[in-house]
């Protein structure tokens, strides 16, 4: 079975800052797939970033890029140039390649982005 | 907007009760996945059908129960109701397929449950 762990419950950081929440998964699959979700107040779940295990470029959308490290099978987010609209939990996941899986969420770690 | 809509919105019922949360996913999407989020557990996995059928389970309980009708829309039953069930229900669609590939997870915007 697979496990997602997210170390940091709660986060800060100043507006316009740059910040790395960390994420470590642990798993027997070779190939997969890892997501951030971002959640804000609304209780919206929303796809921030995805990373395909089988590639070895760090996936990058706008101010939000990762750190994919497969031998250590860690995956952090780095959000740039903090916003005030940041502030969210943020959920990592982990998915199996195989078509059509569940994901499975670490705990979140809570962003709060201060202005 | 996801596109998936769940209802109600909210519900409040006492210990022991039923109740039916539903669940439509994006038109064209043919798998619905159900999530639970609560506290103490997180997101967790309850279970998923693909075009009508069970795919996968989850950490559901035998208290639970859910099905995916004709019209691909979901329902997820809720029965013998307890305090620790409060938590909010997330259905998620995607396009789906019995094939290796990612399709992405549509989350609808959730019920909030409360069990007094």
């Amino acid at each position: 079975a697979q496990t997602v762990t997210q170390s940091q419950p709660e986060m800060s950081v100043q507006e316009a800052e740059t910040v790395t929440l960390s994420c470590t998964y642990d798993t027997s699959e070779s190939n997969y797939y890892l997501f951030w979700y971002k959640q804000p107040p609304s209780r919206q779940m929303i796809l921030v970033i995805r990373q395909e295990a089988y590639k070895q470029q760090n996936a990058t959308e706008n101010r939000f890029s990762v750190n994919f490290q497969k031998a250590a099978k860690s995956f952090s987010l780095k959000i740039s140039d903090s916003q005030l609209g940041d502030t969210a939990m943020y959920f990592c996941a982990f998915m199996k390649l195989t078509g059509n899986t569940p994901l499975v969420f670490g705990k979140g770690t809570r962003l709060s982005v201060i202005a | 907007d996801s596109g998936v809509t769940q209802t109600p919105k909210h519900l409040i019922t006492a210990t022991g009760q039923r109740v039916t949360l539903r669940c439509s996913p994006r038109s064209g999407d043919l798998s619905v996945y159900w999530y639970q989020q609560s506290l103490d557990q997180g997101l967790q996995f309850l279970i998923h059908y693909y075009n009508g059928e069970e795919r996968a389970k989850g950490n559901i309980l035998e208290r639970f129960s859910a099905q995916q009708f004709p019209d691909l829309h979901s329902e997820l039953n809720l029965s013998s109701l307890e305090l620790g069930d409060s938590a909010l229900y997330f259905c998620a669609s995607s396009v789906g397929g019995v094939w290796t590939g990612w399709y992405e997870q549509y989350f609808g915007p959730g019920t909030r449950l409360t069990v007094t």
